[in-house]
């Protein structure tokens, strides 16, 4: 199985300042047929079900804000939220899907200083 | 709107059964893969199943194979979850996804795939 690892467990971050969150897998999930990361990224709120922010490492989903982004390759990947808002208190989860099972990172909550 | 509402949890004796059912609303639904993935309390996220289009393939975590059962029925736009032989180590928040598989060259690769969107989820409890 593909092991995800992700640091820190939580961080907290002034309002406006940029939060860093990365996500490490046992081995690269790099497809060399097609060159893309199969990497995806989660936002998980108390009281709410996860929504997918970020596919594919970098791609953004629509509707998403543009002061998130991801970035990495190969078994490195980190999450930035470029100026945290208070509404982006929540759990981070990074996810593989290069092959089953599927498998998360064991999440990043993410709190304002 | 994409909806996804799971239904059939509860608390079961160690050893029982449950059967988990989400209704899917807003999209085709046999245009999709479809998969559960559980959070236990206070724990991660952990993918449980998944399953196809049209239900000739099934994917299953090591800790479930052989006492879960995944199903669909497209024509009720449903998808369900067989429980059998709890354990206490079942107990967990039970979210249904939508799979979002790749594709390429008119071939979806069942295998590979995120979620979106995710249901609330329904609480299974298995307790004495």
């Amino acid at each position: 199985d593909i092991v995800m690892t992700q640091s820190p467990d939580s961080l907290a971050v002034s309002l406006g300042e940029r939060a860093t969150i990365n996500c490490k897998s046992s081995q690269s999930v790099l497809h060399s047929s097609n060159n893309k990361n199969y990497l995806a990224w989660y936002q998980h709120k108390p009281g709410q079900p996860p929504k997918l922010l970020i596919y594919w490492a970098s791609t953004r989903k629509s509707g998403v804000p543009d002061r998130f982004s991801g970035s990495g390759s190969g078994t490195d990947f980190t999450l930035t939220i470029s100026s945290l808002q208070a509404e982006d208190v929540a759990i981070y989860y990074c996810q593989q899907y290069y092959r089953t099972p599927l498998t998360f990172g064991g999440g990043t909550k993410v709190e304002i200083k | 709107e994409v909806q996804l509402v799971e239904s059939g949890g509860g608390v079961v004796r160690p050893g029982g059964s449950l059967r988990l059912s989400c209704a899917a609303s807003g999209f085709t639904f046999d245009d999709y893969g479809m998969s559960w993935v559980r959070q236990a309390p206070g724990k991660g996220l952990e993918w449980v199943s998944g399953i196809n289009w049209n239900a000739d393939t099934t994917r299953y975590a090591d800790s479930v194979k052989g006492r879960f059962t995944i199903s669909r029925d497209n024509a009720k736009h449903s998808l369900y979850l067989q429980m059998n032989s709890l354990r206490a180590e079942d107990t967990a928040l039970y979210h249904c996804a939508r799979n979002i598989a790749y594709c390429s060259n008119g071939v979806c690769y069942v295998d590979n795939n995120w979620f979106d969107p995710w249901g609330q989820g329904t609480q299974v409890t298995v307790s004495s």
